[in-house]
């Protein structure tokens, strides 16, 4: 079964903080996806990357950036964290393009 | 415009069919139809997907109009566990200007 690893379950971080939220997947997967949840808004697409060293806009990239250094991992970085941020986060990967989604448990984000 | 619709609620009585439904009338002929479900406090799950033909597998049925317009995830006999969110999303092979989640529909399954 694949995996989807996020590091951490729940997480607490001052306005103004860099956050870092790191996603592992264990199959090899070529694509990578961050989320965020919201009550109300469903789930929104942040940013994406489909190779190594390549990444792309979401519908909601703002105050986000990502860095995907290694093909398994996919890390989504809070520069400067608000309290607009805070939210469920959710990491997924998928084999190519076309094939099922895998998602993390989530992390979720109180930013204070 | 990439988003699908879906009604933001629907009920079932136990052991009975649940026939949710999805709208996606812009749906272009590359976009796979995929559906996804969350159980509380947990990621989303993948149930099926399907890009022409009725597809079945040990979780559900999909139900895919002839013109692509719309489909329609099939549980033959809801559960308890079966009670989450439900998703329909797109998934375009050419690009992810869509991968679009929404609200989905709310599954109560009442025993």
């Amino acid at each position: 079964d694949v995996k989807v690893t996020q590091s951490s379950r729940y997480l607490v971080k001052r306005t103004g903080e860099k956050v870092f939220l790191e996603c592992v997947q264990d199959m090899d997967h070529e694509n990578m996806f961050w989320y965020r949840q919201d009550p109300g808004l469903g789930l929104r697409l942040i940013y994406f990357s489909y190779d190594v060293k390549m990444k792309e806009k979401g519908d909601i990239p703002e105050g986000y950036s990502v860095s995907r250094e290694k093909k398994e991992r996919f890390s989504l970085i809070l520069e400067s964290a608000s309290t607009n941020q805070t939210s469920m986060y959710l990491c997924a990967s998928s084999f190519i393009r076309t094939s099922p989604l895998h998602f993390g448990n989530g992390t979720r984000l109180t930013v204070t | 415009d990439a988003k699908t619709t879906q009604p933001n609620s629907m009920e079932s009585n136990e052991e009975e069919p649940v026939h949710l439904p999805c709208n996606h009338s812009t749906i272009s002929g590359t976009d796979y139809i995929h559906w996804y479900r969350q159980l509380p406090s947990q990621g989303p799950e993948y149930v099926i997907h399907g890009l022409t033909s009725n597809v079945n597998n040990r979780m559900a049925s999909l139900a895919i109009a002839e013109d692509r317009k719309s489909s329609t995830l099939i549980l033959h006999r809801a559960t308890l566990r079966d009670a989450a969110v439900y998703y329909c999303i797109r998934i375009d092979q050419t690009g992810a200007n869509n991968l679009f989640f929404g609200t989905g529909t709310r599954l109560t399954v009442i025993p």
